[in-house]
């Protein structure tokens, strides 16, 4: 079965500070996609990085990253000097060959930026 | 750039009344996806459809139906409301890929729905 945990509810952080959500996932196919999406204030939820299963290269983009290992199927986020609008709310989501082009979402972490 | 709208952004209903919450897309998207949000529960998927006509269950299909007779256009139905359908719901779009793979969905401002 297909699950997506973000054990992290709420994370509040001073600005500037670094920041790492957590995502770990469960699928049986070798075959599958990860997601991360961030949902401000406003409701809309914004694409934010997709990866496939056979690139475990990290990526950056600006202050944002991401670690991917699939020896602890974890698909961790990481905001480097965080910013008031940072503040939002952050879903991990997968799919698989199964699901196919259906996702499953964690449960979000809602990050809290202090001026 | 992907746009999705949604009808409303807030709405109110009474218990037994018919919901409908439309959604529409503009970029030529094969699929499209209903989801509910809920405060500790992340989105959970209520429906989706992978052409014209074509519908398939999510994970909550109880209580609610759906409709797609054009290519850009989803409507989700609440046959009769009630006050546990008071949510957020999002609706989404993406291209549908053939065999393997999955392309990011694309999300609408959602409809905040509350059920009296």
């Amino acid at each position: 079965a297909q699950k997506v945990t973000q054990a992290q509810t709420e994370i509040s952080v001073v600005e500037k500070e670094d920041v790492t959500l957590d995502c770990v996932y469960e699928t049986r196919d070798t075959t599958y996609y990860l997601f991360w999406y961030k949902q401000p204030p406003s409701g809309e939820l914004v694409f934010l990085i997709r990866r496939n299963s056979f690139d475990e290269q990290n990526e950056i983009s600006g202050r944002y990253s991401w670690n991917f290992q699939k020896s602890t199927s974890s698909f961790n986020f990481t905001i480097t000097a965080s910013q008031v609008v940072d503040s939002a709310v952050y879903f991990c989501a997968l799919s698989d060959e199964n699901t196919g082009n259906q996702f499953y979402f964690g449960t979000g972490t809602s990050l809290t930026v202090i001026p | 750039d992907v746009k999705v709208t949604q009808s409303s952004r807030y709405l109110v209903k009474r218990t037994g009344e018919k919901v409908f919450l439309e959604c529409v897309q503009d970029m030529d998207h094969e699929n499209m996806f209903w989801y509910r949000q809920d405060p500790g529960l992340g989105l959970r998927l209520i429906y989706f459809s992978y052409d014209v006509k074509m519908k398939e269950k999510g994970d909550i299909p109880e209580g609610y139906s759906v409709s797609r007779e054009k290519k850009e256009r989803f409507s989700l139905i609440l046959e009769s409301a009630s006050t546990n359908q008071t949510s957020m719901y999002l609706c989404a779009s993406s291209l549908l890929v053939g065999g393997r793979g999955s392309y990011e969905q694309y999300f609408g401002p959602g409809t905040r729905l509350t059920v009296t």
